[in-house]
């Protein structure tokens, strides 16, 4: 299995700023993903990453709003820009293992006042 | 379109109870099947995962799920449920797209164990 951290792990935001999450992990994958988990909710996926091209967002996801990078295969970062309070989520990343199942990050809580 | 359905949202069981906790699917093909699980502030842990093969799969923690095509369901079971248990369980489906398998998750079912 794939160790993934994240940073930060929580963060409190003023609406209209942006925020960049790092994902790491452990060992080279080449599918990353990113998801939104809202109060209560379950997780949805914002967008796949894989490293070299561009990534693949989501019907509803948009690239301005969330921008992705992924500069080698260790590594991703999400920044969700123009905060507003309905972005107030839990962040999580996972990746791809060679088992092909989903190893999931401990998640950035986010709170947008 | 692919789906999951956890019909429960809430289950309370008494500690040292039997538990199961139900996940229906809606996917076009054998599906992969999973189970994770969320404590309060933690991130998700994979409990156990189909594939193929014996519909009975064990995991950690003392979990088991059985995989019933001809029902479209996966439900997950444990015979004592211990106070450690309380979270939030997620079942999930992965649907091959695109060259990987995009995840599809239920609701949820948020499980409390009384002493």
């Amino acid at each position: 299995s794939a160790v993934i951290s994240q940073k930060p792990s929580r963060d409190i935001c003023q609406r209209g700023t942006s925020l960049t999450i790092q994902c790491q992990v452990d060992s080279q994958v080449t599918m990353m993903f990113w998801y939104r988990q809202q109060p209560g909710q379950s997780l949805t996926l914002i967008a796949t990453a894989n490293q070299g091209s561009e990534a693949t967002y989501e019907s509803g996801f948009v690239i301005d709003k969330f921008p992705i990078s992924r500069p080698n295969l260790t590594f991703s970062t999400l920044t969700v820009s123009n905060m507003s309070p309905e972005d107030s989520s839990i962040y999580l990343c996972s990746v791809e293992g060679v088992d092909r199942f989903q190893y999931f990050g401990p998640g950035t809580r986010l709170t947008v006042t | 379109a692919q789906s999951v359905t956890q019909p429960d949202i809430h289950i309370t069981v008494s500690e040292g109870a039997s538990l199961e906790l139900r996940c229906n699917y809606s996917y076009g093909a054998t599906p992969y099947l999973f189970w994770y699980v969320q404590s309060p502030g933690q991130g998700l842990q994979l409990l156990l995962k189909y594939f193929s093969g014996d519909t009975l799969v064990q995991g950690i923690k003392g979990f088991e799920a059985e995989f019933k095509r001809s029902q479209s369901s996966f439900n997950l079971r444990k015979p004592s449920v211990h106070w450690s248990d309380a979270a939030e369980y997620f079942c999930a489906v992965g649907a091959y797209t695109s060259g990987t398998y995009k995840y599809i998750f239920g609701t949820g079912t948020r499980l409390k164990v009384l002493a």
